[in-house]
């Protein structure tokens, strides 16, 4: 079945632009995550959503960054006033369950491939 | 939030040696230690994950030892193949309350050479 995607794949933008991230989580799954990955380095948690409800959002950098899961599938990460040091690779992941619920191991998280976001 | 320490940073094995990636954490009140697998240009991939109620896990050529009192785990791969060359994570997490995702390590860039 299909994974999760993202799009863009690669976003080149002037700073003080706005940028728009797309994630299209694994049908059925009920929690979502934004992760950012800066060069080197590994993911930092951004936010949380439980279908449409988000939950966590103690990871956005600043409040230029906003999210949203409107209807509890796809989510939008928007950038806005986008910075030199928003360059990153963004990436969703999803899972099946309820974050932290799990009766046993946590419901495994998996990831897209990731917009690599370039600031000029 | 509570880090992770991750080394080493890189790590070159030969083919069919065992590959060693370490990691320590801080904070007892985590209790689901996963380990991810990354390849350019795609996203983590799970690999195997464990929890501190157990010392070891293995699965196929890929062991997670744990030491709860040391406070630390490690990734084990045995007879190390070229395509298993990719960057490693570990992260540690909660199974029951919260929801503030997956904190990761900086990540060990690991080279197979044939």
């Amino acid at each position: 079945g299909a994974g999760v995607s993202q799009s863009p794949r690669y976003k080149v933008a002037k700073r003080g632009q706005d940028v728009a991230l797309r994630c299209d989580p694994i049908s059925g799954h009920v929690s979502l995550f934004w992760y950012q990955q800066a060069l080197g380095q590994g993911p930092e948690f951004l936010t949380y959503f439980q279908n449409e409800a988000q939950l966590d959002k103690s990871g956005l950098p600043s409040d230029r960054f906003f999210a949203e899961r409107p209807e509890g599938s796809v989510s939008t990460l928007k950038i806005q006033r986008t910075q030199q040091e928003d360059s990153a690779v963004y990436l969703c992941a999803s899972s099946l369950g309820v974050y932290g619920q799990g009766g046993g191991m946590q419901e495994t998280q998996y990831f897209g491939p990731g917009t690599r976001l370039l600031v000029l | 939030q509570q880090q992770v320490k991750q080394s080493p940073q890189s790590l070159i094995v030969q083919k069919g040696g065992i590959s060693i990636i370490n990691c320590a954490y801080e904070n007892t009140a985590f209790d689901y230690f996963p380990w991810y697998q990354q390849f350019p240009g795609k996203g983590p991939a799970l690999l195997i994950a464990i929890r501190p109620d157990v010392s070891e896990k293995k699965e196929g050529r890929f062991t997670i030892s744990f030491n709860k009192s040391a406070k630390q785990f490690s990734l084990h791969i045995m007879d190390s193949q070229p395509g298993d060359s990719a960057t490693y994570f570990c992260a540690q997490g909660h199974t029951g309350g919260g929801a503030d995702g997956l904190t990761f390590g900086k990540g060990t860039h690991l080279i197979i050479q044939p």
